[in-house]
């Protein structure tokens, strides 16, 4: 049983359209990351969303923690090519250890044409 | 800065040879993580150190050990390897930032066993 569900898994659209990933949870993470990994690399952070109900913005993107900080979205405005890539989102759970283990999605897999 | 590098980049084995995966990083991190990606799984936590001299399991350990003798290396070995450890590895070092256990990828190695 996948604890973080992620969803689409697969995602195709033309550039200039807008899109929205979620991540979503019956549990309550300390904190919620969202990663980005292409093709023959590791994952790169983009964001650590730690409040409930906080709201991050990096330039096309906008990421959420739900309020109960079970769930998370990242928004892209007006997709580009170079947003193509692997999306994984991953949370530390609370009330865990010192060392915040992150349990990882399965990732959605993000296709833009030109 | 090289951040974290992992060696070899590709691997073939055939079922029931060992061998270790190499992971060094220079940023002085202390905690260090092993991971598998498999298609549709996302990530998943195999072993993590908090430090030199102190490891623990995560979520997939068997068939794997590791040890950390220095803050900058953490192999990871396949005492004999199956079918099912095929897979890209990722080591991964982290820090407790202000917004929570920020982590740093490798390139990852791609394993394959026959």
């Amino acid at each position: 049983t996948q604890l973080l569900e992620q969803s689409p898994q697969f995602l195709s659209i033309q550039e200039g359209e807008n899109l929205t990933v979620y991540c979503n949870s019956s549990s309550v993470f300390s904190s919620l990351q969202w990663y980005r990994q292409e093709p023959g690399e590791g994952p790169v952070l983009l964001v650590t969303v730690v409040t409930g109900g906080e709201v991050k913005k990096l330039k096309r993107l906008t990421f959420q923690f739900g309020d109960a900080r079970k769930d998370s979205s990242l928004h892209i405005t007006a997709a580009q090519p170079g947003d193509t890539g692997l999306y994984l989102c991953a949370g530390a759970r609370a009330g865990g250890t010192s060392y915040g283990k992150l349990t990882f999605g399965q990732g959605t897999i993000l296709t833009v044409h030109p | 800065n090289a951040g974290v590098t992992q060696t070899p980049k590709f691997q073939v084995l055939k079922t029931g040879q060992s061998m270790t995966l190499q992971c060094a990083q220079d940023m002085n991190h202390e905690y260090m993580s092993w991971y598998r990606q498999d298609p549709g799984m996302g990530l998943r936590l195999i072993h993590y150190s908090v430090g030199a001299g102190i490891t623990d399991q995560g979520e997939v350990p068997n068939g794997y050990n590791v040890s950390r003798s220095t803050t900058e290396d953490f192999p990871l070995r396949l005492l004999s390897a199956a079918p099912s450890q095929t897979s890209v590895y990722f080591c991964a070092s982290s820090y407790r930032g202000l917004a929570g256990y920020e982590q740093f990828f490798g390139p990852g190695t791609r394993l394959t066993v026959l």
